[in-house]
């Protein structure tokens, strides 16, 4: 079956800019995640979601991330007004409950 | 806090030797374990998962990991290198009270030579 997806694959924009990034998790995977992989921080927990609640964005970094899932599967992550330091690798996961979770290929947003 | 260290940033191995990529963690109360390995511009693959049960976790390519408790460590194993398992791999943990948000190492590379 289809894996975890996540659109665009690449994402130049200028400093200031807002921008969404996509995530379409493994049908029926109940629990999303959030990460973002940086050569200086390594990867980073962002935002849980169950179904469409998100009952942890302990790992969102300021005010300027947000994110929402619709539906119990589609999620959008949007950062406004986009700073150079948010340049990374942004990667969706997604599982059944405790399992394991299985990853995205990534959005990689550069920031200019 | 839970926290993962990977103490070695890349590991050289010959091919068809045995290959060690170690893994120490600290969480509180008794841990979910994973791996993971990531392949030049790809996301994260699943290798394998420690829940509970036999200390000793097979999971795809050949690789294993054991688990110890009173070491609190969870290496990764693989009896005979292939220059194909060259990538990029990550120890993860997660507590069982959290939710479900895994931590990650900073990630070791394996580098097999032929």
């Amino acid at each position: 079956g289809a894996g975890v997806s996540q659109s665009p694959s690449n994402k130049v924009t200028e400093k200031g800019k807002d921008v969404e990034l996509r995530c379409d998790p493994i049908s029926g995977h109940t629990a999303l995640y959030w990460y973002r992989q940086s050569l200086g921080q390594g990867l980073e927990f962002l935002i849980y979601f169950q179904g469409n609640s998100a009952p942890d964005k302990s790992g969102l970094p300021s005010d300027r991330f947000s994110a929402e899932r619709t539906g119990g599967s589609v999620s959008t992550l949007t950062i406004q007004r986009t700073q150079q330091e948010d340049s990374a690798v942004y990667l969706c996961a997604s599982s059944l409950d405790e399992d394991e979770q299985y990853f995205g290929p990534g959005t990689r947003l550069t920031v200019t | 806090a839970q926290s993962v260290a990977q103490p070695e940033d890349q590991v050289n191995v010959a091919e068809g030797n045995p290959l060690t990529v170690k893994c120490t963690y600290s969480v509180s109360g008794n841990p979910y374990l994973f791996w993971y390995v990531q392949y030049p511009n790809r996301g994260l693959q699943f290798l394998l998962k420690y829940i509970t049960g036999d200390n000793l976790v097979k999971g795809s390519y050949g690789f294993e990991a054991e688990f110890n408790k009173s070491q609190t460590s969870f290496h990764l194993k693989k009896p005979s290198a292939l220059v194909s398992d060259s990538a990029l791999y990550f120890c993860a943990v997660r507590g069982r009270s959290n939710t479900g948000k895994l931590i990650f190492g900073q990630g070791t590379t394996l580098q097999v030579k032929p």
